[in-house]
């Protein structure tokens, strides 16, 4: 079975300051992918970026960047110069590459952006 | 247009009730799926389908049902709803082919309150 877990409820970060969310999962699958979605105040789900378990280089997109250890099974997001906009919840979350394909997120972190 | 919506956007219903949530979706994607997303805690998969005679349960099936009328839509059922379903509800499609990293689609969200 997959498990994803944050362990920071809660984030605060002044306005155009970098912030690292904490992802860690754990699985027995040889091949899945890890992604990060942002959900603000109005509840969508937004898909911020994506990296899969054989990718080398760590995913960017834009000022987001994936901090992608395997050893450590760790997926931490990076926010480069926040902005008052990244208020929101994140999640983190794992797909396995065969069978069902469903996602297994994380409880999420809130971010508070200050100005 | 949205890729995916879902109706009703907000319900109140009573005990006892049966209610219907719809998804639609034009992206042409084989692959949907139901989530329940409860206050501080990450998305759960209620239901799957990889198309219209393929239908199964995730982890937290019990007191749903779903129907696949079409590829293009998944409804989710409350046979007889209660107070502890009461939750955000988010319809994702996927594509099965080409589209890697098969990433999923959410739409905007069903909040249910049962009273």
């Amino acid at each position: 079975a997959q498990k994803i877990t944050q362990t920071q409820p809660g984030m605060f970060v002044q306005e155009k300051e970098a912030v690292t969310l904490d992802c860690t999962y754990d699985t027995s699958d040889q091949s899945y992918g890890l992604f990060w979605y942002k959900q603000p105040s109005s509840g969508e789900m937004i898909f911020l970026i994506y990296q899969g378990s054989y990718d080398e280089q760590n995913a960017t997109e834009g000022r987001y960047s994936l901090n992608f250890q395997k050893a450590r099974k760790s997926a931490n997001l990076v926010i480069s110069a926040s902005q008052l906009g990244d208020s929101a919840m994140y999640f983190c979350a794992m797909r396995e590459d065969t069978g069902r394909r469903a996602l297994t997120f994380g409880s999420g972190t809130r971010l508070q952006v200050q100005p | 247009d949205a890729d995916v919506t879902q109706t009703p956007r907000n319900r109140i219903t009573k005990t006892g009730k049966r209610i219907m949530l719809e998804c639609s979706q034009t992206k042409g994607h084989d692959r949907m799926y139901w989530y329940r997303q409860d206050p501080g805690l990450g998305l759960r998969l209620i239901y799957y389908s990889f198309d219209v005679k393929d239908i199964n349960k995730g982890e937290i099936s019990d007191g749903y049902s779903v129907s696949r009328q079409a590829q293009a839509k998944f409804s989710l059922s409350l046979e007889s709803a209660i107070p502890n379903q009461t939750a955000l509800y988010f319809c994702a499609t996927s594509e099965t082919t080409g589209g890697y990293p098969y990433e999923q689609y959410f739409g905007p969200g069903t909040r249910l309150t049962v009273t």
